[in-house]
């Protein structure tokens, strides 16, 4: 069966720019969770939805924000860009959200400029 | 709220090595455990976890880990290391309860395998 889809898989962003990501979970699966890598931060959660409500949100500011539709794709934005939002998205999706099967999706390199 | 601590941020060894890696976790109640592999390139893949019961659990390629819970520790191991498994191993762990549906991870060990 088809993986998890990030599109784009690059991009490139001027401060103060807006930026939307995309991903698409696997069939069936309606749990989508969004993480941020860095060099320096590691993997941090970012948020999480199930059906179409956020259910868990991690330590970031408000520019980062969701929303998932009705057919469980998932949308990222991030608002006012900054250098520091440079980093690999990753994506992952469940059937539920308790990680029994996440899948992670290949990312989105956004590099701000 | 949980973290997880990683103790070596680069290990390398020589093929036929056998591998520990170290993790840690700090949380207050029960949680499930991953271990996660990133090889160059690619996609986060999971190389296996633990929910409960056997606390020693057997994943792909030839990897297990050993969950001992009054350490608060889940190491992975493997007997004999490959040039194939040069990647970033990520230990995470998630609250086993409702209510939380986000992974914690630790920051990342690169094995570096030579031939």
């Amino acid at each position: 069966k088809a993986g998890v889809t990030q599109t784009p898989r690059y991009l490139i962003k001027t401060r103060g720019q807006q930026v939307t990501l995309s991903c698409s979970p696997i069939s069936g699966h309606r749990s989508v969770s969004w993480y941020q890598q860095t060099p320096g931060q590691g993997l941090q959660f970012l948020f999480e939805y199930f059906s179409e409500t956020q259910r868990n949100k991690g330590n970031f500011p408000g520019r980062f924000s969701g929303r998932q539709f009705s057919n469980s794709r998932s949308e990222m934005n991030v608002s006012t860009l900054e250098l520091g939002d440079s980093a690999l998205y990753l994506c992952a999706s469940s059937r539920d959200g308790h990680h029994t099967e996440a899948f992670f999706g290949q990312g989105t390199r956004l590099t701000v400029v | 709220a949980q973290s997880v601590s990683q103790h070596n941020h680069h290990v390398i060894l020589s093929e036929a090595a056998s591998l520990e890696l170290g993790c840690n976790y700090s949380y207050g109640g029960t949680v499930n455990l991953f271990w996660y592999v990133q090889y160059p390139g690619q996609h986060l893949q999971l190389l296996l976890k633990y929910f409960s019961g056997d606390p020693l659990v057997k994943g792909i390629k030839g990897f297990e880990a050993e969950f001992i819970k009054s350490k608060f520790s889940f190491n992975l191991r493997k007997p004999s290391v490959q040039w194939s498994d040069t990647a970033e191993y990520f230990c995470a762990v998630s609250p086993s309860g409702a209510g939380s549906y986000q992974l914690t991870f630790g920051k990342g060990t690169k094995l570096s395998v030579i031939p």
